[in-house]
């Protein structure tokens, strides 16, 4: 079964410095792999994901992640981080084939942006 | 744009009652899905929907159980609810073909009591 995995339940880092938030993944076959935000009391939205090409993806409110198929990982970051980053942040992989676009989450992992 | 209403922000429910939580899409995607999300369990999945009167369990459907008639609406319904039941539930949908995101209801939290 496919898995996603992000290690850090939060990461802290001040405003201005770049950020990093981790995710490995786990699949048979090719990977396609997401990104999701989610503010308080909301629902997640969708930052990024990779299906295959460059290994750089570019998404939503200047947030990229970076595919590195030897370490199966694909953290998500951003050069200068803003207070109104902080929010819970998930990985996802997609599981199923054909017309089942069935997404499997991490536990999440909280960013906090301090000012 | 797409749009993935949930009928409730927020529900207080008693012990026992039978609930019905509604989703509806506007985007015509075929795939709609029930996640439950709860503190460092992050999102898991409760049932989908891949076509009209089509269902499969995900990964804790115990206690859930879900209906389809029309494309555009999934519900998601509590036959006895339960305090372990307290959670928020994400409605999401996304297209039929290809490795597509999907795309998220706002959420209802909801209490049993």
């Amino acid at each position: 079964a496919q898995s996603v995995a992000q290690p850090e339940d939060q990461v802290n880092v001040a405003e201005g410095n770049p950020l990093t938030v981790k995710c490995t993944y786990s699949v048979s076959g090719n990977p396609y792999l997401f990104w999701y935000v989610q503010y308080p009391n909301r629902g997640l939205q969708f930052l990024l994901k990779y299906i295959t090409g460059d290994n750089l993806v570019k998404g939503s409110y200047g947030f990229e992640a970076e595919f590195n198929k030897s370490q199966t990982s694909f953290h998500l970051k951003k050069p200068s981080a803003l207070v109104s980053d902080s929010a819970l942040y998930f990985c996802a992989v997609r599981e199923g084939s054909g017309a089942t676009n069935k997404l499997i989450f991490g536990t999440g992992t909280l960013l906090a942006v301090q000012p | 744009d797409v749009k993935v209403t949930q009928s409730s922000r927020y529900l207080v429910k008693r012990t026992g009652e039978k609930v019905f939580l509604e989703c509806v899409q506007d985007m015509d995607h075929e795939n709609m899905f029930w996640y439950r999300q709860d503190p460092g369990l992050g999102l898991r999945l409760i049932y989908f929907s891949y076509d009209v009167k089509m269902k499969e369990k995900g990964d804790i459907p115990e206690g859930y159980s879900v209906s389809r008639e029309k494309k555009e609406r999934f519900s998601l319904i509590l036959e006895s609810a339960s305090t372990n039941q307290t959670s928020m539930y994400l409605c999401a949908s996304s297209p039929g073909v290809g490795p597509a995101e999907a795309f998220f209801g706002q959420g209802t939290r909801l209490t049993v009591v």
